[in-house]
C-alpha cells in the first residue's frame, strides 16, 4: 500500500487566516491526489481532485498544488465553516489511501 | 444530483458476518466505480475497497480474506460483507461513488454513513 502522512496533525486559527497543510506519499502519485473536508457527524467532501483541480461547488478560497510526491491544500482565507478535519488520499495505486487527517480549529 | 444511502444492521456480535447495502439513487451504477470506506470511532479513514460494473473488485490487502464487495445493477445497489467480525470492526462505513477509469479513487459523492457496533 501507499503510505500517506500529514502535517500538521492539528493546527489552530482565526477567521481570516491563511493555512497551509502538507501531505507526503511513500512513492509518485502521478498528481493522483485529493483532498477532502470532514465535519463533525457528516461525510467527507471532496475539495480538490488530482492535486490542484477545484471540485465543483468549492469555494476559491481552497486550493491545491504539488507533483510527485508533496502536495499542500492551502485555505486562504478561513471562515467560520471551514473549521473541520482535513484529509488526503491517494487516487494512484489501488488501495486508494488516506492521510491520518488535519484537524483545523479555533 | 446522485444521492447514496447504506442500510444494514447496526449491532452485531464477534465473528457474525457484516452485511451492508447501498443504494444510488440515479441508474448511474453502470458506469463509475464504487467504493466502501469505514472509520472507528474518533479516528480517521480507511478504505476498503471498490466495485465496477461487471463486477471487478479491488479490495484493501489486510482485508481481503474477510471481505466481499457486489453489485446488483437492476437493483442499482453495491453491498459489502465482511466476515468473522471482532469489535475492531466497529465503525462508521461509508459507500461512495468514485471515478470512470482514469481516477477510480476520487470519491466524489458519499453516503452519510451507517454506524456499525461489534458487541457481545
Amino acid at each position: 500500500d501507499i503510505q500517506m502522512t500529514q502535517s500538521p496533525s492539528s493546527l489552530s486559527a482565526s477567521v481570516g487566516d491563511s493555512v497551509t497543510i502538507t501531505c507526503r506519499a511513500s512513492q509518485s502519485l502521478n498528481n493522483y491526489l485529493n483532498w477532502y473536508q470532514q465535519k463533525p457527524g457528516e461525510a467527507p467532501k471532496l475539495l480538490i481532485y488530482t492535486a490542484s483541480s477545484l471540485q465543483s461547488g468549492v469555494p476559491s478560497t481552497f486550493s491545491g498544488s504539488g507533483s510527485g510526491t508533496d502536495f499542500t491544500l492551502t485555505i486562504s482565507s478561513l471562515q467560520p465553516e471551514d473549521f473541520a478535519t482535513y484529509y488526503c488520499q491517494q487516487s494512484y495505486s489501488p488501495p486508494f489511501t488516506f492521510g491520518p487527517g488535519t484537524k483545523v480549529d479555533i | 444530483q446522485v444521492q447514496l444511502q447504506e442500510s444494514g444492521p447496526g449491532l452485531l456480535k464477534p465473528s457474525e458476518t457484516l452485511s451492508l447495502t447501498c443504494t444510488v439513487s440515479d441508474g448511474s451504477i453502470s458506469h463509475y466505480y464504487w467504493s466502501w470506506i469505514r472509520q472507528p470511532p474518533g479516528k480517521g479513514l480507511e478504505y476498503i475497497g471498490y466495485i465496477y460494473n461487471r463486477g471487478t473488485t479491488n479490495y484493501k490487502p489486510s482485508l481481503m480474506s474477510r471481505v466481499t464487495i457486489s453489485i446488483d445493477t437492476s437493483k442499482s445497489q453495491f453491498s459489502l460483507k465482511l466476515n468473522s467480525v471482532t469489535a475492531a470492526d466497529t465503525a462508521v462505513y461509508y459507500c461512495a461513488r468514485g471515478g470512470q477509469d482514469d481516477d477510480r479513487g476520487r470519491l466524489d459523492y458519499w453516503g452519510q454513513g451507517a454506524l456499525v457496533t461489534v458487541s457481545s
